[in-house]
């Protein structure tokens, strides 16, 4: 089955730029999304295929595609930023979507 | 405005079942293929299940296939989630989601129901 591998962990000092990865089998040729979850929250999602970005997402929010990885960055950092974030695909060979394991950002 | 309740959780003994119930509005649910995905307490996200939009196609997570059941009835704007036999790495919080087509993104989340199973 197909897996996305994220670092568990992103610090980042407030104003500066958070670049979280997603890696995976050729995840170039797949599209990606990416969501964002504070606690107790459900998920919303802040980039989709690869680097779209859903209607009152800020620009700062952004991403990127290529090879065998995947990544989210987020710019000028801000504290309400603090969330875990989390990659996903569909695997069109099992026909299952596939979420990375997160990766919490914490704003220092 | 979309919204998604999911409602049906509880404590539930190992062996035993629980049927999730999610209700959906703010949008043309007969379009939209549903899906639900779990957390553990202090894990990640981890897909369970996925239902077309005239409920003629189903997948599972492996991890659940054969126990769990994914049905719907658009007439009631609701997707269930009938689970049997239920183990104690089920415990989770269960978010029903939306997506348009299978490789687009679960663009609305519920906010969840938490299956404890336990003895």
């Amino acid at each position: 089955s197909y897996v996305l591998a994220q670092p568990p962990s992103v610090s980042v000092a407030p104003g500066q730029t958070a670049r979280i990865t997603c890696g995976g089998d050729n995840i170039g040729s797949k599209s990606v999304h990416w969501y964002q979850q504070k606690p107790g929250q459900a998920p919303v999602l802040v980039v989709y295929d690869d680097r779209g970005r859903p209607s009152g997402i800020p620009e700062r929010f952004s991403g990127s595609n290529s090879g065998n990885t995947a990544t989210l960055t987020i710019s000028r950092v801000e504290a309400g930023d603090e969330a875990d974030y989390c990659c996903q695909v569909w695997d069109g060979s099992s026909d299952h979507v596939v979420f990375g394991g997160g990766t919490k950002l914490t704003v220092l | 405005e979309v919204q998604l309740v999911e409602s049906g959780g509880g404590l539930v003994q190992p062996g035993g079942s629980l049927r999730l119930s999610c209700a959906a509005s703010g949008f043309t649910f007969s379009n939209y293929w549903m899906h639900w995905v779990r957390q553990a307490p202090g894990k990640g996200l981890v897909w369970v299940s996925r239902i077309n939009n005239d409920g003629s196609r189903t997948n599972y997570a492996d991890s659940v296939k054969g126990r769990f059941t994914i049905s719907r009835d658009n007439a009631k704007n609701t997707v269930y989630l009938q689970m049997n036999s239920l183990r104690a790495e089920d415990t989770a919080v269960y978010h029903c989601a939306r997506v348009s087509v299978p490789t687009a993104p679960l663009d609305h989340w519920g906010q969840g129901t938490l299956v404890t199973v336990s003895s």
